[in-house]
């Protein structure tokens, strides 16, 4: 059984370029987590969806970030006009169900914005 | 407002030795709390859990205690060896209608040969 898959693991962008990430949640995960993470810090949760529903984006810049999860296919998190603040290590987790769940995480994707 | 934190961003031991990393939570209606290790250039990796209504879980070498009266979690790790050096990191769950974790800052374990 394969873990959560991330793709890019390593992503550059020049300023004002657009950045896509996707992940591909555990098999049988319908709930896929995205967080942030600057080097030398925590975590910080940035959108929690599911197949085609974003149930809470209250960690998500208000311009310029997007996530959706379609019914097919990994969910993405996009990111346009990126800018040098946005260099940061993307993570995905995947749970099979909300509540007291074990969120699994992918391998992250390393953004960086020359 | 929420967070979580931890007391000792570094702490470094000797092989064999046990380690105890504490962190602090904030918010007193989670109810639902993970360890994470870290290791350099990977995601999170699940150590163990515990729900608000235990005090205390014993996992593989790993405890975790849970002191509700002061917001407080630690990790115990036995027999410390080269492989548990990474990064911890405590994460809290306040339920509701989402499912987000709210991490701590991470503490370094550096375990000394």
């Amino acid at each position: 059984n394969a873990g959560v898959m991330q793709n890019p693991r390593h992503l550059v962008r020049r300023r004002g370029q657009e950045a896509r990430l996707r992940c591909s949640p555990m098999k049988g995960h319908s709930h896929v987590y995205w967080y942030r993470q600057l080097p030398e810090e925590g975590l910080k949760f940035m959108v929690y969806l599911q197949k085609e529903n974003i149930i809470d984006e209250s960690g998500m810049p208000k311009e310029r970030f997007s996530a959706e999860f379609p019914k097919e296919g990994p969910s993405i998190l996009r990111i346009q006009q990126v800018v040098r603040g946005d260099s940061a290590a993307y993570f995905c987790a995947s749970s099979p169900s909300t509540g007291d769940n074990e969120q699994f995480f992918g391998p992250g994707t390393r953004l960086t914005v020359l | 407002g929420e967070s979580v934190g931890l007391h000792l961003p570094t702490l470094s031991v000797q092989e064999g030795d046990n380690s105890i990393i504490n962190c602090a939570y904030s918010n007193s209606a989670s109810d639902y709390f993970i360890w994470y290790k870290q290791e350099s250039g990977k995601g999170p990796q699940f150590i163990i859990d515990i729900r608000s209504n235990m005090d205390k879980r014993q996992g593989q070498r790993v405890t975790v205690l849970l002191n509700k009266t002061v917001k407080h979690l630690s990790l115990q790790i036995a027999a410390t060896q080269p492989g548990d050096s990474a990064v911890y990191f405590c994460a809290e769950n306040i339920g509701g209608a989402t499912n987000k974790l709210i991490f701590g800052t991470g503490t370094l374990l550096a375990v000394q040969p």
